[in-house]
């Protein structure tokens, strides 16, 4: 099973900053196959990124990824207030399917 | 429009049984794979397994296999997650997703989460 470690673990940022959120995996991750999910309390998770850098319809242009392999990147270029959430990566190349444990994205 | 419309939430008792449902519509529902996500308070999230509705493939993962049932009726679009017997630890939400096929595509798609409460 791949293990995804995510960090840091929480970021606080003012609006209009650039976050960058870390994602690394045990192992190599098959064919770029890691997405980003943000989660807002009280919602379901939502589809960012997919295929490491794919935005998925309706993500603004703000948020992109990067990275291959067993480092990935999630960054949010100017922090917009309804961008304060949690942000989760997954992969799924591999069977479970795992997540990472999250990065809270907080007001400072 | 793709919709994912999961149950209501739940309270039980340790030991009783649970059947909690997701209905597709909105798109071909066998056509996708539907993945059922648990997260319990305040925590992250867990993959638990998924399933083919056209033909009920089901893949588990290793830290669910055996402690719950996902399964699918594709006459009424509807897959399920059930447990035989509760425990106190299965209290969390529970969310359903869609992907389009077991390996190399995201959950794009989710529903509403069911909440499931089990306490004495």
């Amino acid at each position: 099973e791949i293990v995804l470690t995510q960090s840091p673990g929480t970021l606080s940022l003012s609006p209009g900053e650039r976050a960058a959120l870390s994602c690394r995996a045990s192992q190599s991750v098959s064919s770029s196959y890691l997405a980003w999910y943000q989660q807002k309390p009280g919602q379901a998770p939502r589809l960012l990124i997919y295929g490491a850098s794919s935005r998925a319809t309706g993500i603004p242009d703000r948020f992109s990824g990067s990275g291959s392999g067993t480092d990935f990147t999630l960054t949010i270029s100017r922090l917009e207030p309804e961008d304060f959430a949690v942000y989760y990566c997954q992969q799924y190349g591999s069977s479970p399917h795992t997540f990472g444990g999250g990065t809270k994205v907080e007001i400072k | 429009e793709v919709q994912l419309v999961q149950s209501g939430a739940e309270v039980k008792k340790p030991g009783e049984s649970l059947k909690i449902s997701c209905k597709g519509s909105g798109y071909s529902f066998t056509t996708y794979w539907i993945g059922w996500v648990r997260q319990m308070p305040g925590k992250g999230l867990e993959w638990m397994g998924i399933i083919y509705p056209a033909d009920s493939d089901t893949r588990y993962s290793p830290s669910f296999q055996g402690q719950v049932t996902i399964s699918a009726d594709k006459s009424i679009s509807t897959a399920y997650l059930q447990w035989s017997s509760l425990k106190a630890s299965d209290t969390a939400m529970y969310y359903c997703a869609r992907l389009y096929f077991w390996s190399g595509y995201p959950f794009d798609y989710w529903g509403q989460g069911t909440l499931v409460t089990v306490s004495s």
